[in-house]
């Protein structure tokens, strides 16, 4: 059993589209990050979340944390190809314990 | 800055043969990580090393895998002898800092493919 599970596991789009990918839990996480991840690399961070109910933008990308702290949601406004990648949420359930990732979303925007 | 170092990129080796995977954290980074990539699995965790010492090896899949990391610089992975199903991206990453609620920035490298046949 997957403790992150991401949603949509794979989304195509056309450029100037928006969408948002989820990645849900049964568990709260004290903290909860969002990564990239393109072919041939390791993931990148984004951002991390911390407090429930926390929304944060990095220009077209707007993440938000649950209230609960269950869950995440990533929204992109305007996806452009350099948008595609994997996009991988991980979090901490535990202080001191090691990041959980969820098998990711593949985004393919095409111009 | 280098970032973090793994070597070598893709390694291609017959089943039964020892693999051993190598990683160069960022300078000043106290945690190390390895994980390993597939498409049916995910990002999984194998081991993590805080200060040198490893933490949590849950996610060692069996006893054919081992890791170490004898200085602040330098950490490698072994698999013997390897297996088909072994088949994998295995990246390493650093870390300043996993205490607390908040995990720190993890680096990763750029991976190391590994194919057995």
């Amino acid at each position: 059993t997957q403790l992150l599970e991401q949603s949509p596991q794979f989304l195509s789009i056309q450029e100037g589209e928006n969408l948002t990918v989820y990645c849900n839990s049964s568990s709260v996480f004290s903290s909860l990050q969002w990564y990239r991840q393109e072919p041939g690399e390791g993931p990148v961070l984004l951002v991390t979340v911390v407090t429930g109910g926390e929304v944060k933008k990095l220009k077209r990308l707007t993440f938000q944390f649950g209230d609960a702290r269950k869950d995440s949601s990533l929204h992109i406004t305007a996806a452009q190809p350099g948008d595609t990648g994997l996009y991988l949420c991980a979090g901490v359930v535990q202080a001191g314990t090691a990041l959980i990732f969820g098998k990711g979303t593949t985004l393919s925007v095409s111009s | 800055d280098a970032g973090v170092i793994q070597s070598p990129r893709h390694e291609v080796t017959e089943m039964g043969q020892e693999v051993t995977l190598r990683c160069k954290p960022i300078s000043g980074h106290n945690s190390l990580f390895w994980y390993r990539q597939t498409m049916m699995r995910g990002l999984e965790l194998l081991i993590y090393f805080n200060n040198n010492v490893p933490i949590d090896d849950s996610g060692m899949p069996e006893d054919r895998f081992s890791a170490k990391m004898p200085n602040a610089s330098f950490s490698t992975l072994k698999i013997q002898p390897s297996e088909p199903r072994d088949s994998a991206v295995y990246f390493c990453a650093s870390s300043f800092g996993t205490s607390g609620r908040i995990a720190g920035e993890q680096y990763f490298g750029p991976g190391t493919r590994l194919t057995v046949t």
